[in-house]
């Protein structure tokens, strides 16, 4: 049963416009969510997260909304740039299991120039 | 800080052979997590200790698997003996405390792939 859903496995955005990454989950336990990127060969690295007592987290370019009556989040990039290119993976983690992430499999977001 | 540091990056072993993945954390991190990852499973977290002593290592998959943290800033992963099965990018992760973790992200190493043949 998968609780974090990534249900595009890949995204192509032209450079400048904005990307935009969606993730859907379905414990309502869940209290905080996270996004990671990832290049090849690399680990993913933290990029943003947000509390599920907020509905939206902004950092420079990365802006990620939250809707808990849909259970959904996305990562919004404005403007995408070519080094965005890398695997988005959101992540989630419940109340009560302060360690325990649980992953989506990933998006691959390709920036065309 | 050089981050977190995995040896070796790659590993290409026979069936049957010991495989030992190395971590080092970064320095005043105290919690440490393995992952693995696959295609078909994703992300799974295998094992986590925190000050040294594993919390929860009901992610490894057999018995076959050990993890060990013999001081504040360095831990292995055994696999004896390996099976092809076992083909993965094996990660560790670590954080300043696991709340900081859980809020505001681990820092992953680079990984090591390990491929058994």
């Amino acid at each position: 049963d998968q609780q974090v859903k990534q249900n595009s496995p890949s995204l192509s955005v032209q450079e400048g416009r904005i990307s935009i990454l969606n993730c859907d989950y379905t414990n309502s336990m869940f209290d905080y969510f996270l996004w990671y990127k990832k290049y090849p060969a690399e680990g993913p690295t933290f990029l943003i997260s947000i509390s599920s007592i907020k509905d939206k987290n902004e950092d420079g370019r990365f802006t990620v909304f939250l809707n808990k009556s849909a259970k959904h989040l996305s990562l919004h990039i404005v403007p995408s740039q070519p080094g965005d290119s890398a695997v988005y993976f959101c992540a989630a983690s419940r109340l009560g299991s302060n360690y325990q992430l649980i992953w989506g499999a990933g998006t691959k977001l390709i920036i065309k120039p | 800080d050089a981050g977190v540091i995995q040896s070796p990056r790659h590993e290409v072993t026979e069936m049957g052979q010991e495989v030992t993945l190395r971590c080092k954390l970064i320095s005043g991190h105290n919690s440490l997590f393995w992952y693995r990852q696959t295609m078909m499973r994703g992300l799974e977290l295998l094992i986590y200790f925190n000050n040294n002593v594993p919390i929860d290592d009901s992610g490894m998959p057999e018995d076959r698997f050990s993890a060990k943290m013999p001081n504040a800033s360095f831990s292995t992963l055994k696999i004896q003996p390996s099976e092809p099965r076992d083909s993965a990018v094996y990660f560790c992760a670590s954080s300043l405390g696991v709340g900081q973790g859980r809020n505001y992200g681990y820092t992953f190493g680079s990984g090591t792939r390990l491929t058994v043949v």
